[in-house]
This record gives C-alpha cells, sequence and structure tokens, in this order.
C-alpha cells in the first residue's frame, strides 16, 4: 500500500540555523500537503502542491513538489523560536497519508 | 465559523471494553477522516467517510469501525481494547474534494489500562 516516508525524525536548531525535512512517498501523488502540530496541539495546515516540480514560499518556508510527484521538502530559513513544533508531510493516492512527522525545537 | 469539534477529549479504559469516539466536522463539510496517532509513528490513517459511505480504510484491524451520518457527523469504535490502543485519535473534516485541505479537531485522548 502507499507509504509515505519522512526524514529526519528530529532536528534540533540553533536560532537563525536552516532547517529541513524531507518527505518520500512509495507511489506517485496526486498532490501533497504540509501540516505544523504545535506541541499539545493538532495539526494545522500549511500548504498544499499539486504540480510537478512546483515550489511554493511563504514568508521563510519554501515547498518543493519533485518532478515524479513522489517527493518534497520543506525547507525553513534562519529558524525562529515560533517555528518550534512537528512538521508532517501528506500525500494522497487514494486517502490521506502521512509521514511520521519531523519534530523541531529551535534553542534560543 | 465553529471548527472540528471532538468527544470526549479524555477517556481511560481498561483492557477487552469498547470506546466509542465522536466527531461533528465543520458545517458544510462532508467528508471525515480519522487517524491515530502515537509517539514516533505520526499520524495513522483509520478511515475516510463521505455521505455516509467509508471511501478508504487504513490497515488497522477490525475492532475498528466507524460510521458517519446523514449530518456528516461520525463516530468510530473500537472493541476489545488493547494497551496498544492508547492513542490520540484525529478527526478531520474537509470540503468533497480530493485537494481539499484537512481541518483537524483537538481529538481524543485515549488511555488504556
Amino acid at each position: 500500500g502507499q507509504q509515505v516516508m519522512q526524514i529526519p525524525q528530529y532536528q534540533h536548531v540553533q536560532e537563525g540555523e536552516d532547517f529541513t525535512t524531507y518527505c518520500n512517498s512509495s507511489t506517485t501523488l496526486s498532490n501533497i500537503q504540509w501540516y505544523k502540530q504545535r506541541p499539545g496541539g493538532h495539526p494545522v495546515f500549511l500548504i498544499q502542491l499539486v504540480k510537478s516540480g512546483e515550489v511554493k514560499k511563504q514568508k521563510r518556508l519554501t515547498f518543493q513538489f519533485g518532478e515524479a510527484k513522489k517527493n518534497s521538502s520543506l525547507h525553513i530559513t534562519a529558524t525562529q523560536t515560533t517555528d518550534v513544533g512537528t512538521y508532517f508531510c501528506a500525500g494522497r493516492n487514494n486517502d490521506m497519508r502521512f509521514g511520521a512527522g519531523t519534530r523541531l525545537t529551535v534553542k534560543p | 465559523k465553529a471548527g472540528v469539534t471532538q468527544t470526549p477529549r479524555y477517556l481511560i479504559k481498561t483492557r477487552g471494553q469498547q470506546v466509542t469516539l465522536s466527531c461533528s466536522p465543520i458545517s458544510g463539510h462532508r467528508s471525515v477522516s480519522w487517524y491515530q496517532q502515537t509517539p514516533g509513528q505520526g499520524l495513522q490513517f483509520l478511515f475516510e467517510y463521505f455521505s455516509e459511505t467509508q471511501r478508504n480504510k487504513g490497515n488497522f484491524p477490525g475492532r475498528f469501525s466507524g460510521r458517519q451520518f446523514s449530518n456528516s457527523r461520525s463516530e468510530m469504535n473500537v472493541s476489545t481494547l488493547e494497551l496498544g490502543d492508547s492513542a490520540l485519535y484525529l478527526c478531520a473534516s474537509s470540503l468533497p474534494s480530493l485537494d481539499g485541505e484537512l481541518f483537524f479537531g483537538e481529538g481524543s485522548r485515549l488511555t488504556v489500562l
């Protein structure tokens, strides 16, 4: 069945450093979504990518969808303490499958 | 508008018991999906419902079941609880589009003793 792998599982950075999480699917995806879950909270939608090779930016966040629509990445430039949380990718084939998430901690 | 509402928020059960969790989607949302979240496992897909029909089902044993009512509210049931069923159960609603973003509720945290 469809599997979505996400790495790394944890990332600890100094404030101001960059951060990247990677997502890879065993099957071609119709779209990929990214969510952020703050500690103690629930996942909140960040963005959706649909087109092959698509790149979208939200301020310091850059999202990419691979050419084969099987992989994606989220890059945060110059992390801030407010970026703390777990970032999940979610790929849709028939249903929406989530990666295991990357837990980001930021040291001020 | 009101968000996704899940009840109960917290519950404690013992092994062998059963539990029913409820989810009220955002008004106008007809698609509801359920996820199990455990530390290190991310969100595991349980099922997805649309217009009272189960559209997709994840790789969980038959002890996990769900349904959706005509008003789009959904319930999931877990029978013969096991210790490993302890988790946060998240419900998400979305518009009936395969491209729709998911709106999550706060979750129901189940502890099985």
